[in-house]
């Protein structure tokens, strides 16, 4: 199994409150992404990034952040967290070669 | 990104060979066929994908028809193991960034 570490695993925090989700790869590839998953919904793109301090929006990005300072890390920053961001997300990693993507565990956040 | 059309759920017999379908009907002639499978609460795993010719590994069969409008999955042998939600993605590949588009996909059931 690729080398994907997301922490935490689980959280809980409140309305309005900042929150960092992170996303450790020890591949060492290029690309990386975070989505969300929410039932009705399959996964949905917030950011991703191409390279380091590369990052672009996804599909989903309003209320969210993200950085990439070194490859092997991927932050994404919830800046105060809504309701609506109670969710599973997953970060992914690929090599652009070869396109698929492999996946973390998942962040199951909820926002009360 | 072409739609993809899946049903919403399959049953199967363990031990018996699970056919998963997907219509792309609207693919053109630079998208391939992935697929992916989620098992509950874990990270989407990547299984396979295609062009034009039908592949297989160790873990499934892909057979994609002459004018590429749709795809069958082929789990050869089910097992519970398999009882997951697989998706169907067409994209383009080597282009910036894998934002694979994941629908609801499939839910099969495998039973004993």
């Amino acid at each position: 199994d690729a080398g994907i570490t997301q922490s935490p695993r689980h959280k809980v925090t409140e309305t309005g409150t900042p929150v960092t989700l992170r996303c450790h790869q020890t591949e060492n590839h290029r690309y990386m992404y975070w989505y969300r998953q929410d039932p009705g919904h399959g996964l949905r793109l917030i950011h991703y990034s191409y390279g380091v301090k590369d990052t672009d929006k996804g599909e989903v990005s309003d209320g969210y952040s993200v950085s990439r300072s070194k490859t092997e890390d991927f932050l994404l920053t919830l800046e105060s967290a809504t309701s609506s961001q109670t969710s599973v997300y997953f970060c992914a990693i690929s090599e652009l070669s070869t396109s698929w993507l492999y996946f973390g565990a998942g962040t199951r956040l909820s926002v009360l | 990104d072409a739609k993809t059309t899946q049903p919403t759920s399959m049953d199967c017999a363990e031990g018996r060979a699970a056919n998963l379908p997907c219509n792309h009907s609207t693919i053109s002639g630079n998208e391939y066929v992935y697929w992916y499978r989620q098992i509950h609460s874990q990270g989407p795993q990547y299984i396979i994908h295609g062009l034009k010719n039908n592949e297989t590994n160790e873990m499934a069969s892909l057979i994609i028809t002459e004018d590429r409008k749709s795809s069958t999955l082929i789990l050869p042998h089910a097992t519970l193991r398999d009882t997951a939600v697989y998706y169907c993605i067409v994209r383009v590949r080597e282009t910036s960034g894998s934002r694979l588009t994941f629908g609801e996909g499939t839910q099969l059931t495998v039973n004993p």
